[in-house]
């Protein structure tokens, strides 16, 4: 079957670093996408990855193994508004998308 | 770029009722459009795929007489929730993407449904 596994929930602290997994086994694979999504609000759309590397966007990283089945999510200097889920989805054979359970992120000041 | 609207973003009705959700794609043309369900600290649940111009494609489970989808333009999709009960009450999202499947998904604020 398909699965994404990513931690349930992760604490960090204001304007630390934190590193969000994600391992997935899936029927092909066309892409890992991550999402953020706050309380009571759609997902916003954070990063792509479809080549092994890491990806760089602002504060937000994102990294690929495809060998591995693995990729993180790497937010610094963490501020208060980025208390949300973090969906990790992975694209397979057929182009859907198969969708993690989300990490809920708590910052503490 | 890449902004898609949900209508209403909340309602609220008596058990019995129909409700219609509108999803649309404001600066792209939305060739695929998704519908999502997510129940309090859930992960996303698809409920169905639909292109522009053919039948919606239904995840198993999912009825397709009760959740009516139409995707009558680029720009366009709708749900509609025929004869909505109590446990239909949800939080239900679209997403949009462009002509390549590979394209990433953009979503909708998503629509807060009650049924009382």
């Amino acid at each position: 079957g398909q699965n994404i596994d990513q931690p349930t929930e992760m604490t960090a602290t204001e304007g630390a670093i934190v590193q969000i997994n994600c391992t997935y086994q899936t029927s092909g694979f066309n892409g890992l996408f991550w999402y953020q999504q706050h309380a009571g609000e759609a997902p916003t759309f954070l990063s792509y990855n479809v080549l092994d590397g890491l990806e760089e966007k602002g504060r937000f990283s994102s990294f690929l193994s495809r060998s591995k089945g693995y990729s993180y999510l790497l937010l610094k200097e963490l501020q208060m508004k980025d208390s949300a889920s973090y969906l990790c989805a992975v694209m397979d054979s057929n182009y859907q998308l198969i969708w993690g359970a989300g990490t809920k992120l708590i910052i503490k000041p | 770029g890449a902004v898609v609207s949900q209508h209403p973003s909340r309602v609220i009705c008596k058990s019995g009722t129909s409700v219609k959700i509108e999803c649309r794609s404001l600066d792209f043309q939305a060739t695929t459009m998704f519908w999502y369900r997510q129940f309090p600290k859930k992960s996303l649940m698809l409920m169905a795929t639909s292109n522009e111009g053919s039948k919606a494609t239904y995840e198993q489970g999912v009825e397709k007489d009760k959740f009516l989808i139409n995707h009558a333009s680029l720009t366009l999709s709708t749900l509609t929730v025929t004869s909505a009960h109590p446990e239909d009450s949800s939080f239900y999202i679209c997403s949009a993407r462009g002509p390549s499947r590979q394209e990433t998904q953009y979503f909708g604020p998503g629509t807060r449904l009650l049924v009382l």
